[in-house]
């Protein structure tokens, strides 16, 4: 299986400031998702981020708003740009082994803009 | 385009009572479908998932779950429950292999001693 690991875990932002979110995977992966998930809501797609290609963002979430970074097979990030109290969420990293048909997520980054 | 429910938002049982979280979908190829759990403060964990053959898929902690394309379910069962599986869980759905996933609402189990 996948080791994820996700930074910061946790932070406390003000409004109008920008947060980048690190994604560090053990192994070489092609897919990689970023994932959002409102106070008591399920999982919602921002984006799917493949190695040498742009980001493919979902109905709702831009590239303006939500940058995404993939130099390589091991790593991504996904930036928080101006944010707002309704940024509010927990923001989760995860990989798909197409091998096994499974996707390994992240613990998450615990995000409260004030 | 693919959707999963989740009947229930919140599950209350008894411990050692049998668990039962419902999960319908919707898709239009054959779906691979898969139950998550997350415990608080935690990402999530998978459970269990089905792709093709058996119907009837076990996964970790003693949960188990059925795919039947007729009724397009797959619901996650447990014999007998335990405080430790106290948690939110996820039934997701995916077209294809390794491919983005849909989640459903979530439902929170929690177990009474």
């Amino acid at each position: 299986s996948a080791v994820i690991s996700q930074k910061p875990s946790r932070d406390i932002c003000q409004r109008g400031t920008s947060l980048t979110i690190q994604c560090q995977v053990d192994s070489q992966v092609t897919m990689m998702f970023w994932y959002r998930q409102q106070p008591g809501q399920s999982l919602t797609l921002i984006a799917t981020a493949n190695q040498g290609s742009e980001a493919t963002y979902e109905s709702g979430f831009v590239i303006d708003k939500f940058p995404i970074s993939r130099p390589n097979l091991t790593f991504s990030t996904l930036t928080v740009s101006n944010m707002s109290p309704e940024d509010s969420s927990i923001y989760l990293c995860s990989v798909a082994d197409r091998a096994l048909n499974i996707q390994y997520f992240g613990a998450g980054t615990r995000l409260s803009v004030l | 385009a693919q959707s999963v429910t989740q009947l229930g938002s919140h599950v209350s049982v008894s411990e050692g009572a049998l668990v039962l979280l419902r999960c319908n979908y919707s898709s239009s190829v054959p779906p691979y479908l898969f139950w998550y759990v997350q415990y608080p403060n935690q990402g999530l964990q998978l459970l269990l998932k089905y792709t093709t053959g058996a119907t009837l898929v076990k996964g970790i902690n003693g949960f188990e779950a059925e795919f039947k394309k007729s009724e397009t379910s797959f619901h996650l069962t447990k014999p007998s429950a335990h405080m430790s599986d106290a948690a939110e869980y996820f039934c997701a759905v995916s077209g294809n292999a390794g491919n983005m996933l849909t989640f459903g609402g979530g439902t929170r189990l929690m177990v009474k001693p």
